[in-house]
């Protein structure tokens, strides 16, 4: 079975543009999450999705936001880019509801350069 | 808030040793407590999962302990080999947290 995946691996942006990052789960799996990581920071949660709806949402301004399609794959958005904006995207699949119970999967990572 | 705390942050070990990473949360209301290991520049792999329900969980050499009454969990790796080299992450599920709640790993060095 094959794993997560995500698109684009490697990403180098400017200042003030807009980025969209693509996850694809495990087949089957329905929960899609989405955690930014920092050497500073750690890895923090953005949110997560389950059957195309927004469960939860962690700390993190309006810039960043997400969608769900009816296939289970996920798109996260961030707009007007920040120096800070730099990181490690990972995105996380499970069965059913997310980290509550299941084990998450984790993808590659985008990364992402903010110039 | 949940705070999840991992110390050492770095351990250095000789080949064949047996040894103990720890895990400390501040909330003991977790529904769970993942273990992943995490290889310079790549994505996380699971490495074992504890419900709430229980107390322990073992997979090979790895073997993982949950005490939610002290707020703890150890992974403990028996007869370390130089690929067990990574970094290693905690994370709690729940605990009046949405998603999961990371340590910041300890960073795992085993010398051939």
């Amino acid at each position: 079975k094959a794993g997560v995946t995500q698109t684009p691996r490697y990403l180098i942006k400017t200042r003030g543009q807009q980025v969209t990052l693509s996850c694809s789960p495990i087949s089957g799996h329905r929960s899609v999450s989405w955690y930014q990581q920092t050497p500073g920071q750690g890895l923090q949660f953005l949110f997560e999705y389950f059957s195309e709806t927004q469960r939860n949402k962690g700390n993190f301004p309006g810039r960043f936001s997400g969608r769900q399609f009816s296939n289970s794959r996920s798109e996260m958005n961030v707009s007007t880019l920040e120096l800070g904006d730099s990181a490690l995207y990972l995105c996380a699949s499970s069965f059913s509801s997310g980290s509550k119970t299941d084990t998450q999967y984790f993808g590659p990572g985008t990364r992402l350069t903010v110039l | 808030k949940q705070e999840v705390t991992q110390i050492p942050a770095a351990l250095s070990v000789p080949e064949g040793e047996n040894l103990v990473l720890n895990c400390s949360f501040t909330d003991s209301a977790i529904y769970n407590l993942q273990w992943f290991r995490q290889d310079p520049g790549k994505g996380l792999t699971s490495l074992l999962l504890i419900q709430s329900s229980q107390r322990e969980q073992t997979s090979g050499r790895l073997n993982a302990s949950l005490d939610k009454s002290s707020g703890r969990s150890t992974l403990y790796i028996a007869a370390s080999q130089p690929g067990d080299s990574a970094t290693y992450l905690c994370a709690g599920g729940g605990g009046g947290a949405d998603g999961l709640t990371f340590g910041k790993g300890t960073h795992l060095i085993i010398q051939p």
